[in-house]
């Protein structure tokens, strides 16, 4: 149980433009989830927090006219990396949570490469 | 803010016990966690702690102590597929919702 999925599990697009990656929890509701990134040999950096319904919470220094989330229904979240730039390249990993107190669950993370 | 520290990288043999570190500043603190990362992989919850003490699952031991802002996460009988990152990272109330904010990580290599 507790499984949560992403798509794609890697992406390459060209500079400038906009990227989708999906993250749904297959067997479980998700009332949260959260939108990290990595860069190599770095730790896991939240970008943002979700909950079903509503805005997302952006944390400090994230560009949110950047990086859209949508949490539309208790088993699906997007990320839209809108305008990508090489700088953009990354591992995303979004977590699904039961709530506010539950254990986060891990995609298996989508790396995306901007030419 | 919060941060969390941790050796980058710990070596060690097949059989050994490692132990890695973490100490950690934060505000509204509840609980740490462990996960393993391999390259390439997503994050994997390995042990929780809440309060003070040692928790144990399997080969994997998890250790706290609140007062000292610091905890532990021992690995005994080592494996080879063991060689992987791991985090440390805290569960950290923020905007009303459980964020978890991770420790800079620890590279563990095990060797024949």
């Amino acid at each position: 149980g507790a499984v949560v999925s992403q798509h794609p599990s890697w992406v390459i697009c060209k500079s400038g433009t906009s990227v989708k990656i999906e993250c749904r929890s297959l067997d479980f509701q998700a009332t949260t989830m959260f939108w990290y990134r990595q860069f190599p040999k770095q730790s896991l950096m939240l970008m943002a927090t979700s909950n079903e319904g509503s805005k997302a919470t952006y944390e400090q220094g994230v560009e949110k006219d950047k990086f859209l989330i949508n949490h539309a229904s208790l088993t699906l979240s997007t990320l839209t990396v809108t305008s990508a730039h090489p700088e953009d390249s990354s591992f995303y990993i979004c977590s699904a949570s039961t709530g506010t107190m539950g254990t986060q669950y891990f995609g298996p993370g989508t790396r995306l490469l901007v030419l | 803010g919060q941060s969390l520290e941790q050796p980058s990288e710990v070596t060690a043999v097949e059989g050994a016990i490692v132990q890695i570190n973490c100490t950690y500043q934060t505000s509204g603190f509840y609980g740490l966690s462990w996960y393993q990362q391999h390259d390439g992989g997503a994050p994997t919850f390995l042990s929780y702690n809440a309060l003070d003490g040692l928790e144990e699952t399997g080969r994997f031991s998890s250790f706290l102590s609140r007062s000292d802002s610091y905890g532990y996460l021992l690995l005994q009988e080592l494996q080879m597929k063991d060689s992987a990152s791991y985090f440390c990272a805290v569960r950290d109330r923020g905007t009303g919702f459980q964020k978890l904010v991770f420790g800079t990580g620890t590279r563990l290599l095990v060797s024949p």
